[in-house]
């Protein structure tokens, strides 16, 4: 299966822990989008990452929520001290390129907290 | 920033039929309009898409159309299946906004057999 893998598929976490969400590209794809998706809601931008770069955080909150995407391994979307709010579906998608190219989804990471 | 809206949030068909969804967006800029379809459980997946130099596209059943003077866009499918009941998405983006999608709220469609 070449396409996006996200993982794991689903979290729980207590209050106050802290959540690690990957996310491994399709084949040859080098950008990478996190979107969070709230109960019966769409989705909404968090980051837009390149190997090593972070291009656009304007969706993400200031505040305990971090993104990274090295140059080797998938990319890493990092909550902090996790409250209630956060709980959501967290998905991420891949792109060949910059220009509007296709952008496919993963299956997502269901963030639970207790 | 970008706006979306779609309607209706909420749409049932009788196998066979036809189900029309309609998107309007606020950016002038934005210029590629993606459908998504979500299945319960499942990452949005990709049905079809086009881009603001082109007015309509069509893929078997599936079709959209573009109204760039009036700033919304269609999506269109015919001869509706039971396989068909999912939540459906339109997006828009432009490259000066970095290529992120703003997403509309979502349809439920529900094809009844």
């Amino acid at each position: 299966n070449a396409g996006v893998m996200q993982n794991p598929r689903h979290l729980v976490r207590r209050r106050g822990q802290e959540a690690r969400l990957r996310c491994s590209p399709m084949k040859g794809h080098s950008h990478v989008y996190w979107y969070r998706q709230l109960p019966e809601e769409g989705l909404k931008f968090m980051v837009y990452l390149q190997k090593e770069n972070i291009i656009d955080e304007s969706g993400m909150p200031k505040e305990r929520f971090s993104a990274e995407f090295p140059k080797e391994g998938p990319s890493i979307l990092r909550i902090q001290q996790v409250v209630r709010g956060d709980s959501a579906a967290y998905f991420c998608a891949s792109s060949a390129g910059i220009g509007n190219q296709p952008q496919h989804f993963g299956d997502g990471t269901r963030l639970s907290i207790l | 920033g970008e706006n979306v809206e779609q309607h209706p949030s909420t749409l049932s068909v009788q196998e066979g039929d036809s189900a029309v969804i309609k998107c309007t967006y606020s950016d002038s800029a934005s210029n590629y309009f993606p459908w998504y379809k979500q299945e319960l459980g499942k990452g949005p997946q990709l049905i079809i898409d086009i881009r603001s130099n082109v007015g309509e596209k069509k893929d078997q059943r599936i079709a959209v159309t573009l109204n760039k003077t009036a700033k919304h866009f269609s999506l269109h499918i015919t001869e509706t299946q039971p396989e068909d009941s999912a939540v459906y998405f339109c997006a828009a983006s432009s490259e000066t906004s970095g290529s992120r999608l703003t997403f509309g709220e979502g349809t439920q469609l529900t094809v009844n057999p």
